[in-house]
């Protein structure tokens, strides 16, 4: 069974911070995706990553997937309450089917 | 047009009712699923139906029953559910078979109740 760990599971910090999330798994993925998830919303798709040490950028985003594409990290620069929201990466093995992460809470505090 | 859509956005029903939530993307998308997620916790996978064929069932409970009419739509019956089936249902959709990413768009979701 595959599982993707992620960490911390709740983070709180004051709006002008820099936070990383992690997440960790013992199986390969051949993609990995990250979504945002606000309240009584769908989560929505931030980036899709699918080379060993690809790196992404989005705005204040920065998006790693590790070397042997079994973890990824998601790292935010000068938080903004915006950013706020449930992340969830997820882990793709070339077939319909994803393997979501334990999901990690954020939330910016003005 | 890169939205999934879903409706109703809420739904309050007893156990002995029977409703359906429907799904719509315009995305010419082949794959179209369905999740369950409980407060703060991950989607769960339920369904995953790929070219209107259902490929991926996750041992779900014969009272959800999904039903995909043609490309574009999505259904899931539901019939004789329990309290504890109470959560948010997402609909999502990607695209075709064969490729090493399957970028999952989602919808909002509907928010059920089971009193």
């Amino acid at each position: 069974t595959q599982l993707l760990e992620q960490s911390p599971q709740f983070l709180s910090i004051q709006e002008g911070e820099n936070l990383t999330v992690y997440c960790n798994s013992s199986s390969v993925f051949s993609s990995l995706q990250w979504y945002r998830q606000e309240p009584g919303e769908g989560p929505v798709l931030l980036v899709t990553v699918v080379t060993g040490g690809e790196v992404k950028k989005l705005k204040r985003l920065t998006f790693q997937f590790g070397d042997a594409r079994k973890d990824s990290s998601l790292h935010i620069t000068a938080a903004q309450p915006g950013d706020t929201g449930l992340y969830l990466c997820a882990g793709g093995s070339g077939n319909e089917k994803l393997t979501f992460g334990t999901g990690t809470r954020l939330t910016i505090i003005p | 047009d890169t939205e999934v859509t879903q409706t109703p956005k809420h739904l309050v029903m007893g156990m002995t009712n029977k409703k359906s939530l429907k799904c719509e993307q315009h995305m010419g998308h082949r794959a179209m699923y369905w999740y369950k997620q409980k407060a703060k916790k991950p989607p769960e996978l339920m369904f995953v139906y790929s070219y209107e064929k259902l490929s991926i069932n996750e041992s779900v409970p014969s009272r959800f029953s999904p039903e995909c009419p043609n490309s574009s739509l999505l259904n899931l019956h539901l019939h004789a559910l329990q309290p504890e089936d109470s959560a948010l249902y997402l609909c999502a959709s990607s695209q075709d078979s064969g490729r090493i990413t399957y970028e999952q768009y989602f919808g909002p979701g509907t928010r059920l109740t089971v009193t």
